[in-house]
């Protein structure tokens, strides 16, 4: 199976921060890279995929970049409706394995 | 507007069965994949099982094989989890979501979750 590796764990930030969040796929992945947006007792949220596609109706502050097999999520400023934790998912092959997370507070 | 409304979680011992539900709206059922995906404290996010637009192809994860079964009813807009030989360890929320057309596993749209414990 597929290993991803998010980092950092937690990110804590204020409101108009640059935040750039990695996961790192332990093969290659092609571009089948999605981040999701989940809240306290919310379902994820589809943000960005195939690496750097935003989804409809996602703000532009969000955007997605690749490198080899790395990949990043970037908030260009960080919003107080930001405040939430970020998956990173590989849907290139099953099974479909979910990073572990990045939560972002307030500073 | 789209969704996903997941039912039939709840408190089972360990050995016992539970099947799931979830009643889609909003979108056309039956052009998208479809998927089971659970989330616990501990593990994070785990996808769980996927189904092909007309049921013709079914993937599960190694550790739910032989035990759970997913299917849907294109008819009814809704789409199933049978679990059965429940463990300890398949203790999560578990959400529905919806594939793409041709992304197997992409999850662009979940439902709220409904939450499944297996304790004695």
């Amino acid at each position: 199976d597929i290993q991803m590796t998010q980092s950092p764990s937690t990110l804590s930030a204020s409101v108009g921060d640059r935040v750039t969040i990695t996961c790192r796929a332990s093969q290659s992945i092609s571009s089948w890279l999605a981040w999701y947006q989940q809240k306290p007792g919310k379902a994820p949220k589809l943000l960005i995929y195939k690496a750097s596609s935003l989804e409809s109706g996602v703000p532009s502050r969000f955007s997605g970049s690749e490198s080899g097999t790395e990949f990043t999520l970037t908030i260009s400023s960080l919003q107080p409706d930001d405040f939430a934790t970020y998956y990173c998912q590989q849907y290139s092959s099953y099974s479909g394995t979910f990073g572990q997370g990045t939560k972002v507070d307030i500073k | 507007e789209v969704q996903l409304v997941e039912s039939g979680g709840g408190l089972v011992q360990p050995g016992g069965s539970l099947r799931l539900s979830c009643a889609a709206s909003g979108f056309t059922f039956s052009s998208y994949w479809m998927s089971w995906v659970r989330q616990t404290p501990g593990k994070g996010l785990e996808w769980v099982a996927n189904i092909k637009q007309d049921g013709s192809e079914k993937y599960y994860v190694d550790s739910v094989k032989g035990r759970f079964t997913i299917s849907r009813d294109n008819a009814k807009n809704s789409l199933y989890l049978q679990m059965n030989s429940l463990r300890v360890e398949d203790t999560a929320v578990y959400f529905c979501a919806r594939g793409g057309v041709r992304d197997q596993l992409l999850c662009g749209f979940w439902g709220l979750g409904t939450r499944v414990t297996v304790s004695s």
